[in-house]
Formats: C-alpha cells, sequence, structure tokens
C-alpha cells in the first residue's frame, strides 16, 4: 500500500516569496490534515479537511496560507508571501473513511527554509 | 480544549539503562494516547497508543507506556535504551467525535550514551 505522499521534499525561498505544497493522501482517505513543525516543536495542526470541505482551520494563518482540496483527493497548501517564522517541516496526513486518529498516517514532509 | 505536556525537553541516558519519559494530558473525556518518534531528517512513526482497555500498553521497539487516569499521565518507559533510540519522541492526545485531531506535544530529545 503506498503512503502519503509529499513534495517537494525541501524546498529553500526568500522572503516575501510565495511557496507551494503537494500532499497525496492513501487511497480511499477522507481525511486530511496539514501540520507544521517549527523546529524543536510538536506538530502544530494547521487545517483539517474531511472529502472536498473544511473541517477545522482554526490555526491557519488565513492572512498568508490556503490550502484546498479541490476533488477531496490530493491537497495544495500555499503560502503567500513568506516570513522568516515560516521556516519549518509541513507534514500531511491522512485517515480512512469512518474512522479518527486511531489509524493516522503520516507523510515524510517538506522542510522549508525561507531565508 | 486538549493539550499535552512533555516536561523534560532532553534527556541523556547511558546504553543499556532504563527509560521513562515523562507525559501529561489535559483532555475532558477519555483520550486516545500516542507516543511517536522522529530521528533527524524523518518522519513521524507511531510507537503505542491507547484507546480503552489494560492501560498498560506494548509498543514497537520494547516500548510500553500505562495510562494513569487519576495524573492524568502516559509515560513512556523502556527497560534497557540502545543507541538506536536516539531521536526525538513526541506525546499526542486525540480528540474523539466528529472533528477529531492530533494534539502535540513539545517533544523530548534522548541521547544515549555509549
Amino acid at each position: 500500500e503506498a503512503g502519503v505522499a509529499q513534495s517537494p521534499r525541501y524546498k529553500i525561498i526568500e522572503k516575501r516569496q510565495s511557496v507551494a505544497f503537494w500532499c497525496n493522501p492513501i487511497s480511499g482517505h477522507a481525511t486530511l490534515y496539514w501540520y507544521q513543525q517549527i523546529l524543536g516543536q510538536g506538530p502544530k495542526l494547521l487545517i483539517q479537511f474531511q472529502n472536498n470541505g473544511v473541517v477545522d482551520d482554526s490555526q491557519l494563518p488565513k492572512d498568508r496560507f490556503s490550502a484546498e482540496r479541490l476533488k477531496g483527493v490530493d491537497s495544495t497548501l500555499k503560502i503567500q508571501p513568506a516570513k522568516l517564522e515560516d521556516s519549518a517541516v509541513y507534514l500531511c496526513a491522512s485517515t480512512p473513511t469512518g474512522t479518527g486518529v486511531e489509524k493516522l498516517f503520516f507523510g515524510s514532509g517538506t522542510q522549508l527554509s525561507v531565508l | 480544549a486538549q493539550s499535552v505536556t512533555q516536561p523534560d525537553i532532553h534527556i541523556t541516558v547511558s546504553e543499556g539503562a532504563s527509560l521513562e519519559l515523562r507525559c501529561n494530558y489535559s483532555y475532558g473525556a477519555t483520550p486516545y494516547l500516542f507516543w511517536y518518534v522522529q530521528s533527524p531528517g524523518q518522519g513521524l512513526q507511531l510507537l503505542l497508543k491507547y484507546f480503552s482497555g489494560d492501560t498498560l500498553v506494548q509498543g514497537i521497539k520494547g516500548f510500553e507506556a500505562e495510562f494513569k487516569r487519576s495524573q492524568s499521565s502516559f509515560n513512556l518507559r523502556k527497560p534497557s535504551v540502545h543507541w538506536s533510540d536516539a531521536a526525538e519522541y513526541f506525546c499526542a492526545v486525540g480528540a474523539s467525535g466528529s472533528a477529531r485531531q492530533l494534539t502535540f506535544g513539545s517533544g523530548t530529545q534522548l541521547t544515549v550514551l555509549p
């Protein structure tokens, strides 16, 4: 079974530039999460999708971050414009339909460096 | 709101010694509790999880954790640490219900001395 796929693996940009990350969850997984993990901290939830609808985006900095999951499958997370404090690993995770965090699968993440 | 506290930022143990990593949680109902491990540049790997039943949970790599409701704790233990256990360890609590999410602690960095 293929895992949660994320790309790119690494990204380096300058502040005020824009960047996008892509996530393809495991086939059949209805719920998709984006987490931000700053160095030395635990992952923090940014947004949760159920199919193509947003369940929770209360911790997403909406002035610069956006995310979509148009067809209820893969998802993109965008930052525009990026700030230095956005340097982090962005993790995507998914769970099968009908389950919750007890069957959560994480991708390897995208490491973003903002210079 | 749910929250997790890992009081120890960094722990150093000698190889072969026993290990206990502390985790305290705050959650209104019976929580789902998890321990993950993360090596440098690697993704999160699930060590073990607790949902209900037996409060002593066995995981991979010889780890175990004990759920203590009275203390709101879910400490991770290993009787004999190996050099390959050096990594960062995260405790997490999961919400039940329709908006199920994981909330992570800030992590404990484990160093293993030869």
